[in-house]
C-alpha cells in the first residue's frame, strides 16, 4: 500500500540554524500538509499546499517558516532560524482517495526534532 | 473555529474490560473523523475512519461510532489488553482543510 515516507526520523540542530524537513507525499495526491506536535501536546496544523501554493495556514507558521515542492515527488519544511521551542514532532500528510472512495489524509511517521 | 474535546485525559482500566473513550467536536459540518493510535514518541496509526454519512465503523475489536448532530463519537475497545495502552487521539476533517486534532485519551491497560 502507498504510503507518506518523511526524513530525516530524527534531527538535532543549534539554535538558529536553518532545517529543512522532507516528504514525499503519497505520487497520485494533491494536497499536501505539514502539522507537528510539541511534547505532551496537541497536533497542530501549520500548513496546506495545493497547486503549488500554500491554501492555508496557521497562526503558528510565521516568516521562519516556508513550504515547497522542488520537483515532482518531494514536499519540505524548511525552518529559517529555529528557535527553542521549535522542538516537536513534525507530521506531513498528503490527502487523496481513500479506502470507500472518499478523500481522506494519509500522515507519515513523523521528524522528531531538537533544537538545543 | 472547530474545537475537539477528548474525554477523559487518561484512563486506567485492568485486562479484559470494555471501555469507550469519548470525543465531542463544536461544528457539525463534518466530512469525516478519524481515530489515531500513538505510541509514546512516535507517529500516528490511523485505526478507523467514519465518513460523515455512516453512524459506525468496526475493526476487530474496536467500535467507532458517530451522531453528528449532537457533534459525539465514541470509540469502543472490547476485551482491553496491555497492548493496547497508548494515547488515543480523535481527529475531525471539514473538508480540504486541515484536520483538527483533540488532546487524546492516554490509556493504560494493566495486566
Amino acid at each position: 500500500e502507498p504510503e507518506v515516507t518523511q526524513t530525516p526520523s530524527h534531527q538535532v540542530t543549534q539554535m538558529g540554524q536553518e532545517v529543512i524537513l522532507r516528504c514525499v507525499p503519497i505520487s497520485n495526491h494533491l494536497y499536501f500538509y505539514w502539522y507537528r506536535q510539541i511534547l505532551g501536546q496537541k497536533v497542530e496544523f501549520l500548513v496546506s499546499f495545493y497547486n503549488n501554493e500554500i491554501s492555508e495556514k496557521s497562526e503558528i507558521f510565521d516568516d521562519q517558516f516556508s513550504v515547497e515542492r522542488p520537483d515532482g515527488s518531494n514536499f519540505t519544511l524548511k525552518i529559517r532560524s529555529t528557535k527553542l521551542e521549535d522542538s516537536a514532532m513534525y507530521f506531513c500528510a498528503s490527502r487523496g482517495i481513500g479506502t470507500g472512495g472518499r478523500e481522506t489524509q494519509y500522515f507519515g511517521p513523523g521528524t522528531r526534532l531538537l533544537v538545543l | 473555529k472547530q474545537e475537539v474535546t477528548q474525554i477523559p485525559a487518561a484512563l486506567s482500566v485492568p485486562e479484559g474490560e470494555n471501555l469507550v473513550l469519548n470525543c465531542s467536536f463544536t461544528d457539525s459540518a463534518i466530512y469525516n473523523l478519524q481515530w489515531f493510535r500513538q505510541d509514546p514518541g512516535k507517529g500516528l496509526t490511523s485505526l478507523l475512519l467514519i465518513q460523515s454519512s455512516q453512524r459506525e465503523q468496526t475493526s476487530g475489536r474496536l467500535n467507532a461510532s458517530l451522531d453528528k448532530s449532537s457533534g459525539r463519537s465514541t470509540l469502543y475497545i472490547a476485551a482491553s489488553q496491555p497492548g493496547d495502552s497508548a494515547t488515543y487521539l480523535c481527529a475531525v476533517d471539514t473538508g480540504r482543510r486541515a484536520l483538527t486534532f483533540g488532546s487524546g485519551t492516554r490509556l493504560q491497560v494493566q495486566p
